[in-house]
């Protein structure tokens, strides 16, 4: 089991419509959720990092944690094409420093 | 001003040679990272330095050797290289107490 999945997609979405990405991860103790945006040829962006269970939003974004299913999703409202990119999921696990990537989600906007 | 900076950006090289990259961050972060992302586009840490002092030293080949001369840099330097090697390598950084970590823009090595 990898110890954090990500379906690979693409996945499609017209433009204006939510896109709902999804992260699973297998370390219970893991207390740190990350997306990154990475689009090609570029450097993963920060663009959301949640903690606590619930949803945390920012502009057209929200991240939502749910730690007894371990699982991590993020929204992306309005969706526009320039939101064209894929999509990292990245774990902060029990007792480390470094972050546990996910092989990533394409997400295509359609205009 | 660049969060994060690389160099050089591009490097294209010979098997079996020796190679070097260069990280800067102008954050005041306290711990930088090595990533590297294959051609599946996985990203996998290498290492981690904090305050000059290696503390994530993950299963990489020892033609492999990073070095922090401070909290500010962190180098990579790479012996032999070989076809496998191939990748970007991604520099990172962060503060200890916090694990939002920041990417620099990257280095395209190719082997040939």
């Amino acid at each position: 089991q990898k110890e954090v999945e990500q379906n690979s997609g693409p996945l499609s979405v017209p433009e204006g419509a939510i896109a709902s990405l999804n992260c699973t991860y297998s370390d219970r103790g893991s207390q740190s959720f990350f997306w990154y945006r990475q689009y090609s040829g570029k450097s993963p962006e920060l663009i959301m990092f949640i903690y606590s269970n619930g949803d945390k939003e920012d502009g057209r974004f929200t991240a939502q944690l749910n730690k007894a299913s371990q699982y991590v999703s993020l929204l992306i409202r309005d969706s526009q094409p320039s939101d064209s990119a894929t999509y990292l999921c990245a774990v902060r696990g029990t007792g480390r420093r470094a972050l546990t990537f996910g092989s990533g989600t394409r997400l295509q906007v359609q205009p | 001003d660049t969060a994060v900076s690389q160099t050089p950006k591009y490097l294209v090289t010979q098997m079996g040679n020796d190679k070097s990259i260069k990280c800067e961050q102008n954050l005041g972060h306290d711990t930088m990272y090595w990533y590297k992302q294959d051609s599946k586009k996985f990203l996998k840490i290498m290492f981690s330095y904090n305050n000059k002092e290696l503390i994530i030293n993950e299963t990489v080949p020892n033609r492999f050797s990073p070095k922090s001369p401070d909290k500010a840099h962190l180098n990579l330097h790479i012996n032999s290289l070989e076809l496998g090697d191939s990748a970007v390598y991604f520099c990172a950084s962060s503060q200890v107490k916090s694990a939002e970590q920041y990417f620099g823009p990257g280095t395209r090595l190719t082997v040939t």
